[in-house]
């Protein structure tokens, strides 16, 4: 089993949809959960970056993390065609222990 | 946001030949970096992490004598492919330790083509 599984999709929504994101990962000693964006032949961007267990917002894009399923979630609402991009989740674990584990990214596509 | 920059862009060489890599934080300085590789449709893999004034750290599975990684100041870090052969053709992206430590930012990746 993979420490982080992610479905590499891809996803393709309508524009204006709610699209959800997800992350499943075995290492319960990873603490500190991120969301990237990666645009096509770029480098990943930093959109959410949530500790520990809780929801975190920020604009359309909302992150989750329950730790005792060992789930994360990326949500974005009222979904842009700029949205299109392939999302990465990546964890790291606590003090000393600061390399991030990514999923393998959910290609996402947004219609207009 | 915290800016990272990579130089090339895109190379493209012969084989046998030596490319390096260029990765710059712009607006603050990182005592850590970060190499990683990214083959098409497949995520990051480290390759080796960075630390200012000693050695890199290397994965496993990664050459060492292959990929020379200098991180020669808090702003500096640079890979350099050796001998570089077509299946070493990918994705090199360097990222740069914010100031939380599970923190980092992304440069914008280099294309490197071996013919």
């Amino acid at each position: 089993q993979k420490e982080v599984e992610q479905d590499p999709g891809p996803l393709s929504v309508p524009e204006g949809a709610i699209v959800s994101l997800n992350c499943t990962y075995s290492n319960s000693a990873f603490q500190y959960f991120m969301w990237y964006r990666q645009y096509s032949r770029k480098g990943p961007e930093l959109l959410m970056y949530t500790y520990s267990s809780g929801n975190k917002e920020d604009g359309r894009f909302t992150a989750q993390v329950d730790k005792s399923s060992k789930y994360i979630s990326l949500f974005i609402r009222d979904s842009q065609p700029s949205d299109s991009a392939t999302y990465l989740c990546a964890m790291s674990g606590g003090a000393g222990s600061y390399q991030l584990t990514f999923g393998k990214g959910t290609k996402l596509s947004v219609i207009p | 946001g915290a800016v990272v920059s990579q130089h090339p862009s895109r190379v493209i060489c012969k084989s046998g030949t030596s490319v390096k890599i260029e990765c710059r934080s712009l607006d603050f300085q990182a005592t850590t970096m970060f190499w990683y590789r990214q083959f098409p449709k497949q995520s990051l893999m480290l390759m080796a992490t960075s630390n200012e004034g000693s050695k890199a750290t290397y994965e496993q599975g990664v050459e060492k004598d292959k990929f020379l990684i200098n991180h020669a100041s808090l702003t500096l870090s640079t890979l350099t492919v050796t001998s570089a052969h077509p299946e070493d053709s990918s994705f090199y992206i360097c990222s740069a330790q914010g100031q939380s430590y599970n923190e980092q930012f992304f440069g914008p990746g280099t294309r490197l083509t071996v013919l």
